[in-house]
């Protein structure tokens, strides 16, 4: 089934110690978002590529970035770790919007612990 | 920025209850999605709904756009549809589509 995964399900990293989140994805989208999503709380989102074509949220900490190497798959680097950053990341896709009414597609999500 | 806004913040149902779940914004949207995130966390899209009403078994959901609401009503409560059930509103930028979610409603299904 054409879908969107993350790995790992779970990922348990050291207070400070770099860390890389992968999405893949089937549905061959243009468009692929990555949102933060704290305990108790709403997603939020953090950037979305449009192809290559990166576009990062005004409230995005400089400590998140983000990597497109190709359509398939995506990346979310977390340089240096702090415990405030030990959330859910979601990501999703969508074609882009020139199509029309075009609904986000979910992954399960990586639920990133902070030690 | 947009303001989403859900209630009821919390719903306690007992098993074969109807509830209706409401999402107010304070905006003019492109588009709606109302979405169940289960107990693992993952977020399932339940209804994209512009405007309208849209049925889906026990579910259905009715935006009125004009008027910057949308309800999503569960008959028939089962326990698997405890959860959280968030609204997001959807702007369009560009060529992507930027999601503002609700602050979400947390249904627990008793038996």
């Amino acid at each position: 089934d054409a879908m969107v995964i993350q790995n790992p399900r779970y990922q348990v990293t050291q207070f400070g110690k770099p860390v890389t989140l992968s999405c893949s994805q089937t549905l061959n989208h243009n468009v692929m978002y990555w949102y933060q999503q704290k305990s108790s709380q709403a997603p939020k989102l953090l950037f979305h590529y449009y192809d290559k074509d990166f576009n990062n949220e005004a409230d995005t900490p400089d400590n998140f970035q983000s990597r497109r190497p190709n359509t398939s798959f995506c990346f979310l680097d977390i340089r240096s770790p702090g415990l405030g950053d030990a959330a859910m990341y979601l990501c999703a896709t969508s074609r882009e919007q020139v199509w029309g009414n075009q609904p986000q597609h979910f992954g399960d999500g990586t639920r990133l612990s902070i030690l | 920025g947009i303001q989403v806004e859900q209630s009821p913040p919390d719903l306690i149902l007992q098993e074969g209850a109807n509830s209706t779940l409401r999402c107010n914004f304070s905006d003019s949207v492109n588009n709606l999605q109302w979405f169940h995130q289960n107990p693992w966390g993952q977020l399932i899209n339940l209804f994209y709904i512009p405007s309208g009403t849209k049925q889906n078994g026990r579910l259905s959901a009715t935006t009125v756009a004009t008027e910057r609401y949308s309800l999503l009503y569960i008959s028939s409560s089962q326990t698997t549809d405890s959860g959280v059930y968030f609204c997001a509103v959807e702007r369009v930028a560009g060529t992507a589509s930027k999601l503002t979610f609700g602050t979400g409603t947390r249904l627990q299904v008793t038996l």
